[in-house]
Parts: C-alpha cells; sequence; structure tokens
C-alpha cells in the first residue's frame, strides 16, 4: 500500500539554524500539506501546497517557514531560524483531488530544538 | 470545516464494540466526514469516510443518519492496539486544512 514518507525521523538542531524536513508524497497525490503538533497539544496545520504554490497557510506558517516541490517527488519544509518553541511533531500529508479525498499522513519527524 | 464534538475519553475491555459519537450540526451539503485514528508520536491514521447512511471497511463502520448532523464510528471487537485517539473530521478534506480537536482518546483494557 503506497504511503508518505519522512525524514529525518529525529532532528536534533541549535536555536537559530536552519533545518530542512522531507517528506515523499504518495506518488499520484496532487494536494500536500504540512501540520505540526507540539507534545500534548492537537494536530495544526501549517500549510498546503498545489500545483506548485501555496493554496492555504495559517498563522503559524509565517515568514520563516517556506515550502517547496524541489522535484517530481519530495517536499520539504524549512525552517530559517529556529526557536525554541518549533519544537514538535511535523507530519507531512498528500492527497488526490476532490471533495471525497481524503489526506494521508506519514510518520512524522520530531525536531527538537536546543 | 465544521466544527465538532465528541466525547473526551472513553474507556472499553478488549473484545467489546466501540461506539464513538461525534456531533456536527453546521454540517454542509458537500462536507463529507472522515475519522482518524492517532497512536502517540505517530502522523493520524485514515480510518474511514462516509457522505451518508453506513459505510463498513475491514476496520470500522460509520454510521450517519439521514440529517447528517451527527456520526457514529464503530469500532467492532476492539484489542488492546486499539488504544489511541480518534478525531472526527468533517468538511472538503480532500483539499483544506484540517482542524483536528481534541479527539476522543480511548483507552482498552484487558
Amino acid at each position: 500500500e503506497p504511503e508518505v514518507t519522512q525524514t529525518p525521523s529525529h532532528q536534533v538542531t541549535q536555536m537559530g539554524q536552519e533545518v530542512i524536513l522531507r517528506c515523499v508524497p504518495i506518488s499520484n497525490h496532487l494536494y500536500f500539506y504540512w501540520y505540526r503538533q507540539i507534545l500534548g497539544q492537537k494536530v495544526e496545520f501549517l500549510v498546503s501546497f498545489y500545483n506548485n504554490e501555496i493554496s492555504e497557510k495559517s498563522e503559524i506558517f509565517d515568514d520563516q517557514f517556506s515550502v517547496e516541490r524541489p522535484d517530481g517527488s519530495n517536499f520539504t519544509l524549512k525552517i530559517r531560524s529556529t526557536k525554541l518553541e518549533d519544537s514538535a511533531m511535523y507530519f507531512c500529508a498528500s492527497s488526490r483531488q476532490g471533495v471525497e479525498d481524503t489526506q494521508y499522513f506519514g510518520p512524522g519527524t520530531r525536531l527538537t530544538v536546543l | 470545516l465544521a466544527k465538532t464534538t465528541q466525547p473526551i475519553s472513553m474507556d472499553s475491555y478488549e473484545g467489546q464494540e466501540v461506539n464513538i459519537t461525534c456531533s456536527h450540526n453546521n454540517i454542509a451539503t458537500n462536507d463529507y466526514i472522515t475519522w482518524y485514528q492517532q497512536f502517540p508520536s505517530q502522523g493520524p491514521r485514515f480510518i474511514i469516510q462516509g457522505y451518508k447512511t453506513k459505510v463498513t471497511n475491514e476496520v470500522a463502520s460509520l454510521f450517519i443518519p439521514a440529517d447528517r448532523k451527527s456520526s457514529t464510528l464503530s469500532l467492532p471487537r476492539v484489542s488492546l492496539s486499539d488504544t489511541a485517539v480518534y478525531y472526527c473530521l468533517v468538511g472538503d478534506t480532500g483539499r483544506r486544512a484540517l482542524t483536528f480537536g481534541s479527539g476522543t482518546r480511548l483507552q482498552v483494557q484487558p
């Protein structure tokens, strides 16, 4: 069964450093998403991406965040200058298209900012 | 996405059937109802989706009354491994941001 994959599974970084989280969505999917979940809190939407551009983003997704689909398979989330409060699980998701479709999530990357 | 209300927690025993009901009074005509399961430190996992009446797959059943203002996720014969948080989401889940609430924390006891 096709699945969303994410790398790395765990990333530790120093405050102020840049990190790039990588995702490989399901191959025939057209919509891509990033969510995050701070420990013990709800899953929060960050951004959605379709047709090589951002289609929706939340207030959390400020100028320090960016997304890119550098090739036909990868989808990345970059955090330019990490803060302590960026420590969280980051989930990538993808969906095909259409109201009746649903989003499939990857296993997540645990980001720890020291 | 439409606002949803579901119980904060539920307890059950192995082998029992568990029914989790979600209220979504403001569901729109085009909205689908989707349930996800999440284990600690893992991504949400799609369980089932429906629009009306009843949907069944190998994992669960989803019951939706005619007015669609609520839905019930039914897990037959739960096991310890079904201990997780279950989220009910309503809307255009194929293209729009998902808004996760706190979900229902199901604890299955031996």
